[in-house]
């Protein structure tokens, strides 16, 4: 079956520092990947998805960047961390339309 | 574009009673629509999932919704609530010709009163 990690679970970055999100996905080959954030009483807001290695677009313009170096795994970083970045951090994946999430990390930025 | 409505920001049900969640989308072609369910501080669960065929659709946790195309509905139904109901229900719209992204709509949140 497969499973979905991310991590770290929980992080709290001072603003200006650099950051670096993890997510990995088991038991498929070449997922789509998704990376959605998700701000306090807000909806999902996708940030980037990924139909293959070096393979990202990105929905909104921000100072977050995405990267993909393996087929299954998702990298979301930052150079210089702003107070507005913070909030809930989805990873997701997909074969077809159906997409399965990950855990979530949370991020406050202070 | 593909955009989901959730009427209700929030909805308050007594244990035992039914619950109803309203969703309502917009898109040109057929749609491919999804319920989601979020705990506190958890990822999202795929409650349910809507491509063709049988236009109601029985989800875990003893969920169903139903397709609705003249109404542009997916509402979301339980015959009896539990407690550990209480949670974030979403929304989604999909489509191939979108990349496979999905639309979400702003969430509703449920409480269960004893």
């Amino acid at each position: 079956s497969q499973t979905i990690h991310q991590w770290p679970a929980t992080l709290v970055q001072p603003v200006g520092s650099p950051l670096s999100l993890e997510c990995t996905v088991e038991g498929t080959s070449n997922p789509n990947l998704y990376w959605y954030r998700q701000a306090a009483g807000r909806g999902l807001q996708l940030l980037f998805y990924s139909i293959g290695i070096d393979q990202i677009s990105s929905e909104v313009p921000q100072n977050l960047s995405a990267s993909r170096p393996q087929d299954r795994q998702f990298i979301l970083s930052s150079k210089k961390l702003l107070l507005s970045d913070s909030g809930f951090y989805l990873c997701a994946w997909s074969v077809l339309l159906e997409q399965y999430f990950g855990p979530g990390t949370r991020l406050t930025v202070t | 574009a593909q955009s989901v409505t959730q009427p209700d920001i929030h909805i308050t049900v007594s244990e035992g009673a039914s619950l109803e969640l309203r969703c309502n989308y917009s898109y040109g072609a057929t749609p491919y629509l999804f319920w989601y369910v979020q705990s506190p501080g958890q990822g999202l669960q795929l409650l349910l999932k809507y491509f063709s065929g049988d236009t109601l659709v029985q989800g875990i946790k003893g969920f169903e919704a139903e397709f609705k195309r003249s109404q542009s509905s997916f509402n979301l139904r339980k015959p009896s609530v539990h407690w550990s109901d209480a949670a974030e229900y979403f929304c989604a719209v999909g489509a191939r010709s979108n990349d496979y992204k999905l639309s979400f709509g702003a969430g509703t949140t449920v409480t269960v009163r004893a």
